[in-house]
């Protein structure tokens, strides 16, 4: 099976901050990547997928990058919405299935 | 837009069966160009994919749980389902039902969750 280790698992930030946060497969997933931000209390929101590309309505702030086996997201100037946790997420085809990393509890400092 | 919606009892005795159903609305169940997924957060850690079924009726369960799990669809009511064996304490969380796009893979609509806590 596929592990995600995503870093950090809490970071602290002020607004204007760039912020990155890293995920890496324990093997080649090629593009298969995506990232999700969680508020309290609420279920998860995909933000970009197939590791660099932006869902449709989500600010341009945020991106992606990377394949194989290291991907990064960053939002390039932090703001307070952006308070969350974010996770990102592998899917694999052999076996069939989705992994998601640990999660990332963003605040602001 | 396609809505999801769960449903089921919220406490559950240990060695019992979890069983909840996610209702979909906004959209047809039998749509080719997605699988349904339950996933589950325990309260203050992070997520775990449960499974996926098409609807097809074809499944893929996360290999931690598939002793446990079973997934089935109903489409005469746009509707699926989640039955959770032998529960303990540890399969306390908050159960999501999701719509995976088939080819991205992406986890594009989900439902509120809803709190299932396992005690006697």
């Amino acid at each position: 099976d596929i592990q995600m280790t995503q870093s950090p698992s809490s970071l602290s930030a002020s607004v204007g901050d760039r912020v990155t946060i890293t995920c890496q497969a324990s093997q080649d997933i090629s593009n298969y990547l995506n990232w999700y931000q969680q508020k309290p209390g609420k279920a998860p929101k995909l933000l970009i997928y197939d590791a660099s590309n932006l869902e449709t309505g989500v600010p341009s702030r945020f991106s992606g990058s990377g394949s194989g086996t290291d991907f990064t997201f960053t939002i390039s100037s932090l703001q307070p919405e952006d308070i969350a946790t974010y996770y990102c997420q592998q899917y694999d085809n052999l076996p069939p299935s989705i992994t998601f990393g640990q999660g990332t509890r963003l605040e602001i400092k | 837009q396609v809505q999801l919606q769960e449903s089921g009892p919220g406490l559950v005795k240990p060695s019992q069966t979890l069983s909840l159903t996610c209702t979909v609305s906004g959209g047809s169940i039998s749509s080719g160009s997605y699988y349904w997924s339950w996933i589950r957060q325990p309260a203050g850690k992070g997520l775990e994919w449960i499974g996926r079924i098409y609807t097809s009726g074809s499944t893929n369960y996360n290999p931690s749980l598939k002793s446990r799990v079973t997934i089935s669809v109903d489409t005469s009511k746009n509707q699926f389902s989640l039955k959770l064996s032998s529960v303990t304490a540890a399969d306390t969380a908050v159960y999501y039902c999701a719509s995976e796009e088939s080819s991205a893979k992406t986890l594009d609509y989900w439902g509120q969750g809803t709190l299932v806590t396992v005690s006697s």
